[in-house]
């Protein structure tokens, strides 16, 4: 089964800096994606990013881009320039397999907290 | 364009009771899933289906059951409601789920308590 390791439970930064977002997966799939969704305390699942197994650059979009490392099987997101407005908890999800379905599994989520 | 929409936004039950709650997509997207999110956890899959009229079991079906009948709708029902079914429920969509590439849309959940 794929498993969705993120070590961070809480993070802090100072506005306008930038942050890293740990995640490791691991699954024997030689295709998957990597994605990341923000949630805000509003609750709602806001997607930002993803990444194909396959893909040779590293994802970006806007100030999201994704560390991508195939070989240690992490992909961070690293958020530059943070806003207040990017306070969340941020979840790494990988897309399973079509025996699921290609539902997505989650990581435990990271909380991050912008400061003035 | 309204997206995946879900019914109702919040609900009480009691413990026995039941209740079904709705899920519309307006995407004409193939694949829906239902999952749940409880305090300092991620969400977790109870159900999916890949077309009008399927529907398979996820991580934690126990409790749940679901129906496709329109492509557009994807119920989730609590036959006999317990106090471990309180959670927040998420909806979601995708095209067709191929080759891996395609973003799941997420509803605004489901803040359900069971007393």
């Amino acid at each position: 089964a794929q498993k969705i390791t993120q070590t961070q439970p809480g993070m802090f930064v100072q506005e306008k800096e930038a942050v890293t977002l740990d995640c490791t997966y691991d699954t024997s799939d030689p295709s998957y994606g990597l994605f990341w969704y923000k949630q805000p305390s509003s609750g709602e699942m806001i997607f930002l990013i993803y990444q194909g197994s396959y893909d040779q650059q590293n994802a970006t979009e806007g100030r999201y881009s994704l560390n991508f490392q195939k070989a240690r099987k992490s992909a961070n997101l690293v958020i530059s320039a943070s806003q207040l407005g990017d306070s969340a908890m941020y979840f790494c999800a990988m897309r399973e397999g079509p025996g699921s379905g290609y539902a997505l599994n989650f990581g435990k989520g990271t909380s991050l907290l912008v400061t003035p | 364009n309204a997206g995946v929409t879900q019914t109702p936004k919040f609900r009480v039950l009691k413990t026995g009771q039941s209740m079904t709650l709705l899920c519309a997509q307006d995407m004409n997207h193939e694949y829906m899933y239902w999952y749940r999110q409880d305090p300092g956890m991620g969400l977790r899959l109870i159900h999916y289906s890949v077309g009008e009229g399927t529907t398979a079991k996820g991580e934690v079906p126990d409790g749940y059951n679901v129906s496709r009948l329109k492509k557009q709708n994807f119920l989730l029902g609590l036959e006999s409601a317990a106090p471990s079914q309180t959670s927040v429920y998420f909806c979601a969509s995708t095209f067709r789920g191929l080759p891996y590439t395609d973003t799941q849309y997420f509803g605004p959940g489901t803040r359900l308590t069971v007393l």
